[in-house]
Order: structure tokens, then C-alpha cells, then sequence
């Protein structure tokens, strides 16, 4: 079945630091694909999403970039903040599937001043 | 704006209990989602519905029930509460397939 997997499941970064969380997934076709955000005592919250390949989502300075020929939509940003600390989810939809969303295991990031 | 509310915002039961959890939404969106939030294990689909009296399950529904008898709300039904159990079941709503599901901030479960 579809699949997603984030490779860390703990970053913990200075301010300033360079972030990036891996995501790779297993899906037949052209899955749409996003990351959420999670602070504390709320739900996800979504950052952005893309559905083509070679397409950048982007949004508060997270981006990340589709990439069919290596299954990826990684995470990055140039400069975290003690804010951004939270945890974070890559997600698909399957073209193939109507509605039903999957989510990686998350990976939760914390930002040290 | 619109909301998705989901109550309790708590909830402890005992080992053997039925309890319920409810959402609602005024988005006026035809997709509602149960996912089960454990640490560690991300999201899991419970239940989904795509419309109202439609309920299909997930990968986790053994042990769940739901009820989706209006577009606006979704309950959830632990049919037995384990023991030691502590998880956030987490609801989600959207409009045409191509959006993005929306949240709501989760019930978060114990069980004693």
C-alpha cells in the first residue's frame, strides 16, 4: 500500500541552523503530497502542499520541492527559529485513492535560543 | 470563519468502557477522518466518511465504531477501552478532494 517515511523522528537545532527533514513515499502515479505542522495542544496545521513533480511548495520559510525520480518531498529551511519548534508530518493523498490521507511518523523539532 | 470542534477536549474512562468522541464542522465539507495520534507512530486512519451515512474504515478500525448521520458531524466509538491506553484521536474535515484536510485540536484519552 502507499507509504510515507520520515527518516528522523528528533532534530534538535540551535537558532539560525539549517533544518531539514527527510520525507520519501511509496505511491503509484502522482500522489499529491504536504507537510503539516503541530504545536502543542493543537492539530496539524497545513504549511503547503504540491502535485507535480519538480513543483516547490513554500510557506513562513519551510520549503520543499516534489521529486518523483527519487520519491522525496524533504523539508528544509535556511534558518530555524525557537518557534518553529513543533512537530512536523509529511503526508499523500494517492492519485489513485480518493480522500484517504497518509501520514509519515513525524518528526518532532526542537530549537534551542 | 469555520471550525471543527471535537469534545471532550479530555477524556478518561476505565478499562472495559464505552466512550464516545465527537466532531463537528461548519465548513459544510462532504469528507470527515478519525485518526488516532500516538507518540511516536504519527497518524493513523481509523474511520473516514465521504459523505453523510457513509463510513469507510481504515487501517485501525478494529475496536472503533462511527456514525456519520449528518454531513456536519462524526462520532467516534471505543467499543472497549483498554487499560493504560493514552492516545489524541485527532478529526479532520474537507471539501472537494483536492483540498487539504483541516483539523481539529484532538481529544486526548487516558484510560485508567
Amino acid at each position: 500500500g502507499d507509504s510515507v517515511t520520515q527518516t528522523e523522528g528528533q532534530v534538535a537545532l540551535s537558532e539560525e541552523d539549517f533544518l531539514t527533514i527527510h520525507c520519501n513515499y511509496s505511491a503509484s502515479g502522482y500522489p499529491t503530497l504536504f507537510w503539516y505542522v503541530q504545536y502543542p495542544g493543537e492539530g496539524p496545521q497545513l504549511l503547503f502542499r504540491a502535485s507535480r513533480d519538480k513543483e516547490k511548495g513554500s510557506s513562513r520559510g519551510f520549503e520543499a520541492t516534489y521529486d518523483k525520480g527519487t520519491t522525496s518531498f524533504h523539508l528544509r529551511k535556511a534558518s530555524v527559529q525557537e518557534s518553529d519548534s513543533a512537530v512536523y508530518y509529511c503526508a499523500l493523498r494517492a492519485s489513485s485513492s480518493f480522500s484517504k490521507l497518509v501520514f509519515g511518523q513525524g518528526t518532532s523539532l526542537s530549537v534551542v535560543p | 470563519g469555520g471550525i471543527i470542534t471535537q469534545t471532550p477536549k479530555f477524556l478518561i474512562g476505565q478499562e472495559g468502557q464505552k466512550l464516545t468522541l465527537k466532531c463537528q464542522q461548519n465548513f459544510n465539507h462532504d469528507t470527515m477522518y478519525w485518526y488516532r495520534q500516538d507518540s511516536g507512530k504519527g497518524l493513523r486512519l481509523i474511520y473516514y466518511s465521504i459523505t453523510e451515512n457513509d463510513l469507510q474504515k481504515g487501517d485501525l478500525s478494529e475496536g472503533y465504531d462511527a456514525s456519520r448521520e449528518k454531513k456536519s458531524s462524526f462520532s467516534l466509538t471505543v467499543t472497549s477501552a483498554q487499560k493504560n491506553e493514552m492516545a489524541v484521536f485527532l478529526c479532520a474535515s474537507h471539501g472537494q478532494n483536492n483540498q487539504a484536510p483541516l483539523f481539529g485540536e484532538g481529544t486526548r484519552l487516558s484510560v485508567l
